[in-house]
């Protein structure tokens, strides 16, 4: 069973759109939630951080987790061009804290 | 604001070479990571590193590669007998006691 699914787009939405990209996970204990975003030739950025369920707001961005579902989420309000890259979830585990990815949305907002 | 340096950012190598990939983490920084990513597939864990030894490794993180932290600032990651199938962007990583982990821009290496 794959353990962090994540749709890779791409996604193209008109400047000022909300966007919405999702993730599944297969492992219910799972509990540490990242968003990271990666503009080309550039390593990920960590966006967002959400511990167990619940939603988290940073600005234009807001962080979702659904544990029964087993769904998280990122939205982008207002969406800049400047927002356009890959977005990546990724779940932190273990005591190591190493991070299982999903496969990255591309995304692309267009003036 | 500091950041995470790795070199070179493209290697090019001939299947059964080695290769040394080079990061330099965050100078206070504890906690160092590999992390690869083949093109078009996910970004997979490769070994995790703490207090001069390895912390976990994953399943690919075979008897080929090896890690070290010769000089107290500079993290290495070694490929010996490289294979076409180890082309890939190899990030270095790294964090202090917290979760964030902070990313290099990676190198891209290609094995011809």
């Amino acid at each position: 069973q794959k353990e962090v699914e994540q749709d890779p787009g791409p996604l193209s939405v008109p400047e000022g759109a909300i966007v919405s990209l999702n993730c599944t996970y297969s492992n219910s204990a799972f509990q540490y939630f990242m968003w990271y975003r990666q503009y080309s030739r550039k390593g990920p950025e960590l966006l967002m951080y959400t511990y167990s369920s619940g939603n988290k707001e940073d600005g234009r961005f807001t962080a979702q987790v659904d544990k029964s579902s087993k769904y998280i989420s990122l939205f982008i309000r207002d969406s800049q061009p400047s927002d356009s890259a890959t977005y990546l979830c990724a779940i932190q585990t273990g005591n190591n804290r190493k991070l299982i990815w999903g496969l990255g949305t591309s995304l692309a907002v267009n003036p | 604001e500091p950041e995470v340096t790795q070199t070179p950012s493209h290697q090019v190598t001939q299947m059964g070479q080695e290769v040394i990939l080079r990061c330099v983490p965050i100078s206070n920084h504890l906690y160092f990571y590999w992390y690869r990513q083949i093109l078009g597939q996910k970004v997979e864990f490769l070994v995790s590193f703490y207090n001069n030894e390895i912390s976990e490794k994953s399943e690919i993180f075979d008897d080929q590669f090896s890690v070290e932290r010769p000089d107290g600032s500079n993290f290495t990651l070694k490929i010996r007998s490289t294979k076409l199938e180890d082309s890939a962007m190899y990030f270095c990583a790294s964090r202090q006691s917290s979760y964030e982990q902070y990313f290099g821009p990676g190198t891209r290496l290609t094995v011809t």
